[in-house]
């Protein structure tokens, strides 16, 4: 299958500062990336959808200015979570897509820990 | 109603069990059904993908559709402790596409 690359892997920041996670495409040109957030033992959760660029479309209740998508290429997504706080530690995993009936492939995902 | 319920588990079995694994589904314009397979920590990796009735089958794993129930199984022979892992299943659209709480197999050798 297709390879999904994500980093950081793991991420501890302290309260405040922001943190970018990028997510790469490796050997396909992805028109579509979406971003999730996973809770221990719990499903993943849509947070928004990019588009190569355009603005990114984000799920009721996810903050755009907090969770920041930039979609500047066809292999390259990245999440900056701006200001964090203790409550935005989670697991972020990013996924891709070739085209709109293609498969979904997954990044190793990013725990990010917010001191 | 959920769009997507997945029987949640957890499931623990002894090695070489066939495991089953199931999702129901609500919206009939569904029409892309995959299945997943998460180690802790890792991100998912796709196990299975259709977007037909019927059974599909690759190595031990067969997904099986019905689209008449809006029902998906994931089936598992032989399974070995290293299929312990969290399943998910991904229904949807082009447009959409809803994944299950997931469930979670423990094979014991």
């Amino acid at each position: 299958g297709a390879v999904v690359s994500q980093h950081p892997s793991r991420v501890i920041c302290k309260s405040g500062t922001s943190v970018k996670i990028e997510c790469r495409s490796l050997d396909f040109q992805a028109t579509t990336m979406f971003w999730y957030r996973q809770f221990p033992k719990q499903s993943l959760m849509l947070m928004a959808t990019s588009n190569e660029g355009s603005k990114a479309t984000y799920e009721q209740g996810v903050e755009k200015d907090k969770f920041l998508i930039n979609h500047a290429s066809l292999t390259l997504s990245t999440l900056t979570v701006t200001s964090a706080h203790p409550e935005d530690s989670s697991f972020y995993i990013c996924s891709a897509r070739v085209q709109i009936r293609e498969k979904l492939f997954f990044g190793s995902g990013t725990q990010l820990s917010v001191l | 109603q959920k769009e997507v319920e997945q029987d949640p588990g957890p499931l623990s079995v002894p090695e070489g069990a066939i495991v089953s694994l199931n999702c129901t589904y609500s919206n009939s314009a569904f029409q892309y059904f995959m299945w997943y397979r998460q180690y802790s920590r890792k991100g998912p990796e796709l196990l299975m993908y259709t977007y037909s009735s019927g059974n599909k089958e690759d190595g031990r794993f067969t997904a099986q559709v019905d689209k008449s129930s809006k029902y998906i199984s994931l089936f598992i022979r032989d399974s070995q402790p290293s299929d312990s892992a969290t399943y998910l299943c991904a229904i949807g659209s082009a447009r959409q596409l809803t994944f299950g709480s997931g469930t979670q197999l423990t094979v014991l050798p």
